[in-house]
């Protein structure tokens, strides 16, 4: 099955510095990668996405990207904000209607 | 957008109890649902697969005798962790897929066992 590597386990950065969080997966045929932002106690919120038959995304702040060759996709974060600080989780899915499988997780803080 | 509900958000039972987690799509309906588990500064990990009308597909290392999974109706599917130990404290949530490839989540029940 898909297992999915996630790095760093901490970040810390400066406001308005960007963040960077990798992560690869296993299974060549995944197609489809989210990124979730956890706030203690919550669900997993989706803040990014991206399919496998796209190289990067962005939204504002927030880009992802996607090499499907070494099966490995990035999260960046720029002009980080203190309210980004939370735990991010990036996850893969396999086959169609299979679920969802999460990397462990990155702790960012981003002090003012 | 899709929602999810789960209930109850927060539950404490002794040891040697059975404790039940629903998980309700509200305004939509799941052919499938996905449990998950959720120990303090860890991550989401898989327990199982939820299809409605059939038996929950379990992940390695789940035991299917103690977390009895039930999904009778497209809307609803229930947890049931039988016999709770205090290892057995954890955040569970449930997600579903609706179309498409986004996932949806609830908000989690947070059990606690003593």
């Amino acid at each position: 099955g898909e297992n999915v590597e996630q790095h760093p386990s901490t970040l810390s950065v400066q406001e308005g510095d960007s963040a960077v969080i990798k992560c690869t997966y296993s299974d060549s045929a995944s197609n489809y990668f989210p990124w979730y932002k956890q706030e203690l106690g919550k669900r997993p919120q989706l803040i990014i996405d991206i399919r496998s038959n796209v190289g990067e995304k962005k939204d504002q702040r927030i880009a992802v990207t996607l090499n499907k060759t070494a099966k490995h996709f990035s999260l960046h974060i720029t002009e980080t904000q203190p309210e980004d600080s939370a735990v991010y989780f990036c996850a893969a899915r396999g086959q169609a209607g299979t679920a969802l499988i999460f990397g462990k997780g990155t702790t960012l803080s981003v002090s003012s | 957008g899709a929602v999810v509900s789960q209930h109850p958000s927060r539950v404490i039972c002794k040891s040697g109890t059975s404790v039940k987690i629903e998980c309700r799509s509200l305004d939509f309906q799941a052919t499938t649902m996905f449990w998950y588990r959720q120990f303090p500064k860890q991550s989401l990990m898989l327990m199982a697969t939820s299809n409605e009308g059939s038996k929950a597909t379990y992940e390695q290392g789940v035991e299917k005798d103690k977390f009895l999974i039930n999904h009778a109706s497209l809307t609803l599917s229930t947890l049931t962790v039988t016999s709770a130990h205090p290892e057995d404290s954890s955040f569970y949530i449930c997600s579903a897929r609706v179309r498409g490839e986004e996932q949806y989540f609830g908000p989690g029940t947070r059990l606690t066992v003593t």
